[in-house]
């Protein structure tokens, strides 16, 4: 089965970090562009950031570029989101998902999501 | 780059629903669907201006035309409500964009 599990969200102070993973199976992890977007709490969707398949490419949504860094490790079938100085307006489920073909291709299969609460 | 979507669209059941996402000359870029429902995780239910996943029902349909995408949901089921988000790639600016969405009810 074709499947993406996110996990890593929680509490955290503003200023303060946390990694989100995203575990990947059932497809050839290695060759799909990834995504991340969050979805605040009673609001629309936000595309966060994506990544190529090797990892050379990546682009952020301005409000998080110097602050969050996408990565993976196909190896591990894994997709991450560190997210550092984190602040209110960063509360949201965040979602992982998969990109088919290029860069411009759609999001076909989503995780459950994770939450995650800046708050103090 | 913002893609405009109504807020709200009602219909009964059976009847069709449209929705639309509009921006200048969306034509020129290649949009998908998705569908939200309470608490679930989005949904893709159109791709690339007119596909179709495998699993999504025929009744679903998209074009893209001018300055305006449409999601066209035929014969109308309870079931059909849900949040609507369009999403483009903007090649410019490297960005995903998505539309507001849009609050389908069915009457």
């Amino acid at each position: 089965e074709v499947q993406l599990v996110e996990s890593g969200g929680g509490l955290v102070q503003p200023g303060g970090s946390l990694r989100l993973s995203c575990a990947a199976s059932g497809f050839t992890f290695s060759s799909f562009w990834m995504t991340w977007v969050r979805q605040a709490p009673g609001k629309g969707l936000e595309w966060v950031a994506n990544i190529e398949q090797d990892g050379s490419e990546k682009y952020y949504v301005d409000s998080v570029k110097g602050r969050f860094t996408i990565s993976r490790d196909n190896a591990k079938k894994s997709l991450y989101l560190q997210m550092n100085s984190l602040r209110a307006e960063d509360s949201a489920v965040y979602y992982c998902a998969r990109v088919t073909g290029d860069v411009s291709g759609a999001f076909d299969i989503w995780g459950q999501g994770t939450m995650v609460s800046v708050s103090s | 780059q913002v893609l405009t979507q109504p807020p709200s669209v009602s219909v009964p059941p059976g009847k069709t629903a449209r929705i639309t996402c509009g921006k200048n000359n969306i034509e020129s870029k290649s949009v998908h669907w998705y569908q939200q429902k309470p608490g679930q995780a989005p949904v893709l239910v159109i791709y690339y201006d007119t596909d179709r996943p495998s699993g999504i029902p025929e009744r679903f349909s998209g074009s893209n035309s001018g300055n305006t995408a449409t999601l066209t949901i035929s014969r109308v089921e309870a079931g059909d409500e849900a949040d609507y988000y369009c999403q483009v790639w903007d090649s410019s600016s490297h960005h995903v964009v998505f539309g507001g969405g849009t609050k389908l009810t069915v009457l």
